[in-house]
């Protein structure tokens, strides 16, 4: 079993909708969590960094971390065609990015 | 400001050759990453620098070398290729300012061992 578990998709929703992107985990020292965005053939892109657990809103995003249930959870709003991408989830015991443990990514594709 | 840079771009090597993936950063950033991506695998850390002058191994160090050369460059050497080294190669660097974390990616290098 991966310590990091996500879902790869594809998910496919119109332009407007709400999106839920989740990721769960077995380690529950995990402390710290990102989210990332990776448009096609390019870098990742760091959308939110939270620690321990509750909500983080950004614009039209919002974070949310639930250790009890070893769950976390990227809400977009108002779903855009530009937010079709790979959104990778990410967590580490310790503060910093040197000790990350990716998920696989989710492929997200929102229709015009 | 060019971010994180990485060259080259695109290369393909023959099992046994060598050669150097090249990163440099103008962020004035402390730390610097290499990770490798794999489909099904996720982002994997090979080496990180958490400043100039020290490195340590990542997840995945095993066929690699690193040189962080100066604050704004860290260098990425396969000594001997072997296709499981074919993967997407990306250089990150970060910083933590005011309680704020960033990390910042570069374009990445398609490696190819045949």
């Amino acid at each position: 079993q991966k310590e990091v578990e996500q879902d790869p998709g594809p998910l496919s929703v119109p332009e407007g909708a709400i999106v839920s992107l989740n990721c769960t985990y077995s380690n529950s020292a995990f402390q710290y969590f990102m989210w990332y965005r990776q448009y096609s053939r390019k870098g990742p892109e760091l959308l939110m960094y939270t620690y321990s657990s509750g909500n983080k809103e950004d614009g039209r995003f919002t974070a949310q971390v639930d250790k009890s249930s070893k769950y976390i959870s990227l809400f977009i709003r108002d779903s855009q065609p530009s937010d079709s991408a790979t959104y990778l989830c990410a967590m580490s015991e310790i503060i910093g990015f040197q000790k990350l443990v990716f998920g696989t990514g989710t492929r997200l594709l929102v229709s015009p | 400001n060019a971010g994180v840079t990485q060259t080259p771009k695109f290369q393909v090597l023959k099992t046994g050759q060598s050669m150097t993936l090249q990163c440099a950063q103008d962020m004035n950033h402390n730390s610097m990453y290499w990770y490798r991506q794999d489909p099904g695998m996720g982002l994997r850390l090979i080496y990180y620098s958490a400043s100039e002058g020290t490195t340590d191994k990542g997840e995945v160090p095993n066929g690699y070398n690193v040189s962080r050369l100066n604050k704004r460059e860290f260098s990425l050497r396969l000594e001997s290729a072997a296709p499981s080294q074919t993967s997407v190669y990306f250089c990150a660097s970060s910083s933590r300012s005011g309680g704020l974390e960033t990390q910042y990616f570069g374009p990445g290098t398609r490696l190819l061992v045949l």
